[in-house]
């Protein structure tokens, strides 16, 4: 069966600071990860996906997230935080694309001035 | 291209009461996906359809949740009678098929179940 584990359900770095938002998956077949954004009040939007191509994926807004097989994670970084980037950030697992997307609980981004 | 629409955007209700949400997806999308997220958690898959046919309802409680997808467009997902812990956000997405293509999201109808 496939599911995800974010570590931390609040994150809060300064403007500026890297940002490093958790993810751990199970998948008993190659899966496919993402990674979403939501802003409040709003539905989700994609940031990037990893579908078995290269191991580093680039999204979009400066986040770039890396599928590390041996760990079974795929973390979400951004080298320096905006204040813009404040949202809930959602992992989500599909084994190989048979099943629909499951999430994980999500991390909240704090970005502080 | 027109996003995933979603109305309406609020609902509140009293518990054993009825009620309605409807969703159109993206043009030419064959599979729609409906989702419900309790405050603080993940989104938690209630049903998939393909065209009008149905993928998985597995976690659908079909005592009191019902959906259907008429011509393969729109959708309409039901609750009959509500509970108070049905008070949440569903959302309704959908994509061009299934694999790797990623879900395009509607904004949601956000549920109060008094």
């Amino acid at each position: 069966a496939q599911s995800v584990t974010q570590l931390g359900s609040h994150v809060s770095v300064s403007e500026g600071a890297l940002v490093l938002l958790r993810c751990n998956y199970s998948s008993s077949v190659p899966p496919y990860l993402f990674w979403y954004v939501q802003y409040p009040n709003q539905g989700l939007q994609l940031l990037l996906k990893y579908t078995s191509a290269a191991t580093l994926v680039k999204g979009i807004n400066g986040f770039e997230a890396e599928f590390k097989k041996s760990e079974t994670s795929f973390h979400l970084t951004k080298p320096s935080a905006h204040m813009s980037d404040a949202a809930e950030y959602f992992c989500a697992v599909n084994e190989a694309g048979r099943r629909a997307l499951t999430f994980g609980s999500g991390t909240r981004l704090q970005v502080q001035p | 291209e027109a996003g995933v629409a979603q109305s309406p955007r609020y609902k509140i209700i009293e518990k054993r009461q009825s009620v309605a949400f409807w969703c159109n997806p993206i043009s030419g999308h064959a599979t729609l996906y409906w989702y419900q997220q309790i405050l603080g958690q993940g989104p938690k898959l209630l049903i998939q359809f393909q065209n009008n046919g149905v993928v998985d309802d597995s976690q659908l409680p079909k005592d009191r949740f019902s959906a259907e997808r008429l011509k393969g467009v729109d959708s309409t997902l039901k609750i009959q009678p509500a509970k108070l812990e049905d008070s949440a956000v569903y959302l309704c997405a959908s994509s061009p098929g299934q694999g790797n293509s990623p879900l395009h999201f509607g904004n949601g109808t956000r549920l109060t179940v008094t």
